[in-house]
Order: structure tokens, then C-alpha cells, then sequence
């Protein structure tokens, strides 16, 4: 079975300082994998996909940039938070289209 | 790129009515997939329907929704809300594969 962990479950962060969060998806080989944003309050954004390794999309770029060093890992980072970044960050795999799963999230306070 | 329009706001509605959501899409793909994610809090969104059949309904955990590439629409409805119901729904065509298209979200409160 298919598993997806996401990193740091949840963050506080100031205004300025950098930013990694991470996601690992286990038991699928070459994924698609997604990041998306929920501002407080807020509707589900799609950030970036990638749909292989090296390679990345992006769909709002919302000052944060993302990587894909592995098969099974993305990550989301930026060198300078800004107030708007709080939200909810969910990553996503699916599998050559279709339904999309979702990791359980990381909760960001920038302040 | 795809484009999809649903109820918006919030939709508050007593326990036991029905509930409708509805959901139009635009896409230039002819075979789109169409889902319903239901994203309840502090929990991950999950799928809730899914369809890519013309004029076929489908239905899971009480709800159904039918697919009409006539009109692109693809609503969601239940018979009977229940308390449990409240959450934030999606409607997202999904065409190009890669790039799911989330609507703004319908948020559902259930009042006793």
C-alpha cells in the first residue's frame, strides 16, 4: 500500500526566514506529485507538479519554489517567508492521471 | 486551461433536506474526469465521486452526482443531510492529466 508522510506536521516561522517542507511518498514507483495551498479560511490551490524527477511545474508560484530530488520526494522551500504564506500545505501523488491522493498537511504560522 | 464554477460560499441547510451543489466545468478535452473531493476539517481532502461516463450516475456514501457533458455539469446531491455532511466540497475536472482545476469550494454546515 501506498503511503505519503509529510514534514514538519505543523511550523512557526518569522517573517523573512526560509522555509523546507517535504513530502515522501512510499510504495509507488514514479509518481506525479502535487503541492497545494490553503489560505486560512480559504479554497485548495495547486502550487507545482512534477511528474518526474528534476522536473518540476508551476502552476502559482506565490514566491516559494519546489524541487524533486528523488523518485519519491518533493519539496517546497523558499529563502523568505512573507506573512501570506500562512496556510495549509497538502502534497498529492497520483498515478498516470486521475484521482489524486493527499498526505495529511503542514499547518505554517509565519509572524 | 480547464475552468470550473461551483455553488459558492456557504450552504447551510438542516439536518434530513436534501443538498445540492452545483458544479459546471470548461474544457477543451472531450473526455474529461470529473471528481467531488470532500475536504472535512483537519483532515486531508479525499475523492468523494468520481465519473468520466456521460449521462451515468454514480453515488458513495449517500451521495450522487452525473456526469452531462451536454451541459458540463457535474452536481452533487444528496437525498437527506446528516450532521456528518459538514465540510468543505470541491468540484475539479481533471483533463490534462497532470493539472487537477479545483473549484472555490461550497463549505456545508448541517444545523440539527
Amino acid at each position: 500500500a501506498q503511503t505519503i508522510h509529510q514534514w514538519p506536521v505543523a511550523e512557526i516561522k518569522a517573517v523573512g526566514s526560509p522555509l523546507s517542507l517535504g513530502c515522501t511518498i512510499k510504495g509507488k514507483s514514479s509518481p506525479n506529485l502535487y503541492w497545494y495551498w490553503q489560505a486560512t479560511g480559504g479554497t485548495l490551490q495547486q502550487l507545482f507538479y512534477s511528474i518526474t524527477v528534476g522536473q518540476v511545474e508551476s502552476v502559482v508560484q506565490l514566491n516559494l519554489s519546489a524541487s524533486r530530488p528523488k523518485d519519491d520526494q518533493f519539496i517546497l522551500s523558499t529563502e523568505k517567508l512573507l506573512l501570506s504564506h500562512s496556510g495549509f500545505y497538502l502534497c498529492a501523488w497520483n498515478w498516470g492521471g486521475g484521482e489524486q491522493y493527499f498526505g495529511p498537511g503542514t499547518r505554517l504560522t509565519v509572524l | 486551461g480547464d475552468s470550473v464554477t461551483q455553488t459558492e460560499g456557504l450552504v447551510t441547510l438542516t439536518e434530513g433536506l436534501p443538498v445540492m451543489l452545483n458544479c459546471t466545468y470548461q474544457t477543451i478535452y472531450s473526455n474529461p474526469f470529473l471528481f467531488w473531493y470532500v475536504h472535512y476539517l483537519n483532515e486531508s481532502p479525499r475523492l468523494l465521486l468520481k465519473s468520466s461516463t456521460d449521462n451515468k450516475r454514480t453515488e458513495h456514501q449517500g451521495f450522487h452526482a452525473t456526469l452531462h457533458k451536454s451541459s458540463s455539469s457535474f452536481h452533487l446531491q444528496k437525498s437527506s443531510a446528516q450532521l456528518s455532511d459538514s465540510a468543505l466540497y470541491y468540484c475539479a475536472p481533471n483533463s490534462a492529466g497532470n493539472k487537477l482545476t479545483f473549484g472555490i469550494g461550497t463549505r456545508v454546515l448541517v444545523r440539527p
